[in-house]
């Protein structure tokens, strides 16, 4: 089955700095990828989903990226700031759309960042 | 907004005993998901249902029952829970389509087995 790699499992950053997180999945016929935050206690917040066919997709403040040919996912936080503080988790799904809540997750990335 | 609603929210069990634990879903989505958090492994998906009377094993079934008697209710349930169950549980739910179609997940609840 599909197997996903996220790095790395903690990471610290200053504020005004960027910050990157990386998976790499291994089923070639994955198709659908997000990027989920997770604040201490809460559920999981999608930030971003992106299709096999984009490859760059930016949101308010980070860049997911889409390397097909290396199966590589990555998130972008441009220039952290303290309230990005959460667990980040990418996932993927190479279900088709009667299911794609049938994700596998990474390990997850503990982002901390301090002024 | 979507709702997802898990009760219980925190649970303490002890070993052995049968442990249920509830979801439910205001979305009319056909499809809803259990999952099992623990710290350095995400999210593992442990069961998951298309619709009413439908369940379907996921990756880590074993040592779970799930119950789909309604399109609103999906329960997972834990016949003899052990401490390695010892979790926070995600449910999840989607609509099904011929596209992406976003799940929404509820709040989770904390079991822990003693």
């Amino acid at each position: 089955g599909e197997q996903v790699e996220q790095r790395p499992p903690h990471l610290s950053v200053r504020e005004g700095d960027s910050a990157v997180i990386t998976c790499t999945y291994t089923d070639p016929n994955s198709y659908y990828f997000f990027w989920y935050k997770q604040e201490p206690g809460a559920s999981l917040q999608l930030l971003m989903k992106v299709f096999s066919s984009t490859e760059i997709n930016e949101g308010q403040g980070f860049t997911v990226l889409l390397n097909k040919k290396d199966k590589r996912l990555s998130l972008n936080l441009t220039a952290a700031h303290p309230g990005d503080s959460a667990a980040y988790f990418c996932a993927v799904s190479a279900s088709t759309g009667a299911n794609t809540g049938k994700l596998t997750f990474g390990h997850g990335t503990i982002l901390r960042v301090h002024p | 907004e979507a709702a997802v609603t898990q009760s219980p929210r925190n649970k303490v069990a002890v070993t052995g005993g049968k442990v249920t634990l509830s979801c439910n879903q205001t979305n009319n989505h056909n499809n809803m998901y259990w999952y099992r958090q623990d710290t350095g492994h995400g999210l593992r998906l442990i069961h998951y249902s298309y619709g009413a009377g439908s369940t379907e094993k996921g990756d880590i079934p074993d040592g779970y029952k799930a119950s789909r008697p309604s399109q609103e209710n999906f329960s997972l349930i834990l016949e003899l829970a052990t401490p390695s169950q010892t979790s926070v549980y995600f449910c999840a739910s989607g609509d099904a389509g011929q596209g992406y179609t976003e799940v929404f997940f509820g709040k989770g609840t904390r079991l822990t087995v003693v």
